[in-house]
């Protein structure tokens, strides 16, 4: 079976540039999460949709800072303007339900590189 | 707010046993546990509900005490494949994860 699907895999860009990130989730799941990991903040939730509908962006670092999920086969999460902080890995990730009593199956992540 | 997860890092060699503790300022619904090997994405480990319902696999166990919003995990004969970093998740019933700052495991020979 298919996992998440994110591309790309790896991202290196100038700071100021636009960067899009895109994640298919496992079919038939309909919770879908972006999260971002760094060594100094850890795991960090950015943004949840259940059955595509933003349900807490609370994360979301700022309004550089935007996510759609179109339908329930597709994500984005886009920056503009990127910034070198911004370089980090990228998760997306989905599960059945909202996620709390459900696995989360992660995608393998982008990284993020802003120069 | 992030929940504490101790210790910070560990180092054993096979056979041993380990206990990763995970404490949370609020009241838990659930806690999930994943492990991330270096360069690769969190996998799933186990859940713990509310009422004690466990969902899991391998030859880890976890336990989650409501009163205390503490779990733990506990690897047991630890294998070389057990390393990597463990992450515990608990949900407030809050609609979604936070995640601890990890625990190193290391697995020698």
């Amino acid at each position: 079976d298919a996992g998440v699907i994110q591309s790309p895999r790896h991202e290196v860009t100038e700071m100021g540039q636009e960067v899009t990130l895109r994640c298919k989730p496992i079919s038939g799941h309909n919770s879908l999460f972006w999260y971002r990991q760094t060594m100094m903040r850890g795991l960090e939730l950015l943004i949840y949709f259940n059955n595509n509908v933003p349900i807490d962006d609370s994360g979301m670092p700022e309004d550089r800072f935007s996510a759609k999920m179109p339908n329930a086969s597709f994500s984005t999460l886009k920056i503009q303007p990127s910034e070198p902080r911004d370089s980090a890995v990228y998760f997306c990730a989905s599960s059945l339900g909202q996620g709390l009593t459900q696995p989360q199956h992660f995608g393998d992540g982008t990284r993020l590189s802003i120069l | 707010q992030q929940p504490v997860q101790s210790p910070q890092a560990v180092i054993l060699r096979e056979g041993e046993d380990a206990v990763i503790n995970c404490s949370s300022s609020k009241a838990l619904y659930s806690v999930h546990w994943y492990r991330q090997k270096h360069g690769e994405a969190p996998v799933f480990l186990m859940i713990l509900l509310k009422g004690g319902e466990q969902k899991g696999h391998e030859k880890i166990s976890a336990s989650f005490n409501e009163k205390k919003q503490q779990s733990s995990l506990y690897l047991t004969a630890s294998q070389l494949s057990y390393s990597g970093t463990y992450f515990c998740g608990p949900n407030s019933n809050t609609g979604k994860l936070i995640f601890g700052q990890g625990t190193t495991l290391q697995v020698k020979p």
